[in-house]
């Protein structure tokens, strides 16, 4: 299958400061990638869809504000979370998918924001 | 969750056993996805049924769908100590390119 590859896997912060969160699709190109949120042991709750060349479309109760995301590409979309707190702390996973409609969606291996 | 529930939210079963998950959507779906994830990993893509179908098969796995009712579920058969993972349901809507997950089951599988 297609490879989302997502980077850093892992980072710790301190509170106020931003982090960015990158997500490539490697062996294909993505109009559009997803952000996912993920608490743990719950599910994953989609934030904003990533379209190449436009705005992020957030999904209701998400700070656009507080959680940029640039697609600059079609390959490489960005989620920025700005002036980090520890509430921010979670599992951040990004997908894209080859086209619309019928298709799969490919995930990236997740990043693991610690807050302090 | 943003698009529905499944059930159970954990299943324990022993090795061998068939584990049953059912997962219920709220709107109408261009398909429904099926996902794996391992503790605190990646999702790995299982098996995709499409609004017009009703069941589909991939090796231990047999995915049902049941568009009239919003719901579907899936069937590991002979399960494996390896298939203890979380299983989540995820829809793509008939408008709109979002895709929702499901809450999840935690699958145990006693050795």
């Amino acid at each position: 299958g297609a490879v989302v590859s997502q980077h850093p896997s892992w980072v710790i912060c301190k509170s106020g400061t931003s982090v960015k969160i990158e997500c490539r699709s490697l062996d294909f190109q993505a109009t559009t990638m997803f952000w996912y949120r993920q608490f743990p042991k719950q599910s994953l709750m989609l934030m904003a869809t990533s379209n190449e060349g436009s705005k992020a479309t957030y999904e209701q109760g998400v700070e656009k504000d507080k959680f940029l995301i640039n697609h600059a590409s079609l390959t490489l979309s960005t989620l920025t979370v700005t002036s980090a707190h520890p509430e921010d702390s979670s599992f951040y996973i990004c997908s894209a998918r080859l086209s619309t409609g019928n298709t799969e969606a490919f995930f990236g291996q997740g990043t693991r924001l610690t807050v302090v | 969750s943003q698009q529905g529930e499944e059930d159970p939210q954990a299943l324990s079963i022993q090795e061998g056993e068939n584990a049953t998950m059912n997962c219920s959507y709220k709107t109408s779906i261009n398909n429904l996805q099926w996902y794996r994830q391992n503790s605190g990993r990646g999702l790995v893509h299982l098996i995709l049924i499409r609004s017009n179908e009703r069941e589909k098969h991939s090796g231990r796995l047999r995915v049902t769908l049941d568009t009239s009712k919003k719901s579907s579920s899936l069937l590991i058969t002979a399960s494996r100590a390896a298939d203890t993972a979380s299983y989540f349901c995820a829809t793509a809507r008939l408008t709109g390119n979002q895709f929702y997950f499901g809450t999840g089951t935690s699958l145990t599988v006693i050795p």
